[in-house]
């Protein structure tokens, strides 16, 4: 089992409609990301956090709007999305950031479909 | 800039052959990090192995070997007698000392036949 859990699994939302994505993970990691993976493509990185503030936006239009309430949680807002933002999002997480980290610890990832 | 090369986009063997992904990176840094990732069809990555730039030993783990080469900026993974349970898209990844991002190949789909 994973223990980064992300929720819901899927979502189909309309592009008037706003939506969030969940995270949480309780293994005391300090950083959490989003990432956007199309099929048969790798995961782009969207945004980190560290230590509860964002440090890196990878230019992602302000329709995706992250947020980090605690160390534990990560929610990224959905709203006027378009139909090619369905794609899988994934979650992750590591003790901290930085390319000395070791592992990002990766949910199952949410699947979501705008029409 | 950093790039990560994954020339093989998919791969077809028979069950207990070896096979080998391969990866090429290229950056500017002389610190830096690499990684392979695994993704079955349930979609979560899973980490495979971390090695970083002034570490070329080769790593075995069980039927998973690693071979990193600096000189050719390589980093290639191995898997001795493939099983089934193999089948999934591996990733190469590639980190810089100077920030936080975890930048990945485009994968590798690895099937294994039965």
């Amino acid at each position: 089992d994973t223990e980064v859990t992300q929720t819901p699994k899927h979502l189909v939302m309309g592009m008037t409609n706003k939506k969030s994505l969940k995270c949480e993970q309780h293994m005391g990691h300090r950083a959490m990301y989003w990432y956007k993976q199309k099929a048969k493509k790798p995961p782009e990185l969207m945004f980190v956090y560290s230590y509860e503030k964002l440090s890196i936006n990878e230019s992602v239009p302000s329709r995706f709007s992250p947020e980090c309430p605690n160390s534990s949680l990560l929610n990224l807002h959905l709203h006027a999305l378009q139909p090619e933002d369905s794609a899988l999002y994934l979650c992750a997480s590591s003790h901290y950031a930085g390319p000395n980290t070791g592992e990002l610890f990766f949910g199952e990832g949410s699947r979501l479909t705008v029409l | 800039a950093q790039k990560v090369t994954q020339a093989q986009t998919e791969i077809s063997v028979v069950e207990k052959e070896d096979v080998t992904l391969d990866c090429v990176y290229e950056t500017r840094d002389t610190t830096y990090y690499l990684f392979w990732y695994k993704q079955p069809p349930s979609g979560e990555l899973v980490f495979l192995i971390r090695r970083n730039s002034f570490d070329e030993q080769n790593e075995i783990s069980g039927r998973y070997s690693w071979n990193f080469q600096k000189s050719t900026s390589s980093f290639n993974f191995t898997i001795t007698a493939s099983q089934v349970v193999d089948s999934a898209v591996y990733f190469c990844a590639l980190s810089e000392n100077r920030d936080d991002k975890i930048i990945f190949g485009k994968g590798t789909r690895l099937h294994i036949l039965p």
